[in-house]
């Protein structure tokens, strides 16, 4: 089974503070995701990599940066964390392939404070 | 641009009934066609993907179907159970950018 591990469950942050959102795939998938969930907005896409080193800026970067430093994990930083960061986080991964399914992590509810 | 749009936003009905979720979009140049469950303040599971050259997809109580003319696709739940009560979102992949494009989803509840 594919699995999509993200570091934290629940995480409460102070405003100002750097954050640091970790996820990591053991399906060798070249694609992985960031998204954020907020109720009426649906999901929405933060940043993505399809390879190592290599990022794309999707709909909402603003406030946030990438590294993928290792194929297996991909991670999320906020590098001031302000109270509308507040939100589930999604992280995803897929083969870079057009018939690829792409497979979830759990999800990490931040709360910034 | 993509359009993907997921009606009823909510639908209650008794255990046991089967049910269709629809999923409309207005642009067929699709690659895949995924659905997804999402459990209250949990990630998403994955259902069911359908490729562009298939018409339908099955496992288990489920089936995903996909017309691509008609731009619509529907999910299937035979005998409802209320383990299945979660939303449900349908999302497309486009391009090869690999991006999804999403539905806002639909609200399950299965009722006991």
């Amino acid at each position: 089974d594919v699995k999509v591990t993200q570091s934290s469950r629940y995480l409460v942050k102070r405003t100002g503070e750097k954050v640091f959102l970790e996820c990591v795939q053991d399906m060798d998938h070249e694609n992985m995701f960031w998204y954020r969930q907020d109720p009426g907005l649906g999901l929405r896409l933060i940043y993505f990599s399809y390879d190592v080193k290599m990022k794309e800026k999707g709909d909402i970067p603003e406030g946030y940066s990438v590294s993928r430093e290792k194929k297996e994990r991909f991670s999320l930083i906020l590098e001031s964390a302000s109270t509308n960061q507040t939100s589930m986080y999604l992280c995803a991964s897929s083969f870079r392939t057009v018939n690829s399914e792409a497979f979830f992590g759990q999800g990490t509810r931040l709360t910034v404070v | 641009k993509q359009e993907v749009t997921q009606i009823p936003a909510a639908l209650s009905v008794p255990e046991g009934e089967n049910l269709v979720l629809n999923c409309s979009f207005t642009d067929s140049a699709i690659y895949n066609l995924q659905w997804f469950r999402q459990d209250p303040g949990k990630g998403l599971t994955s259902l069911l993907l359908i490729q562009s050259s298939q018409r339908e997809q099955t496992s288990g109580r489920l089936n995903a179907s996909l017309d691509k003319s008609s731009g619509r696709s529907t999910l299937y739940i035979a005998a409802s159970q209320p383990g299945d009560s979660a939303t449900y979102l349908c999302a497309f992949l486009m391009d090869s950018n690999y991006q999804l494009i999403w539905g806002a989803g639909t609200k399950l509840i299965i009722k006991p």
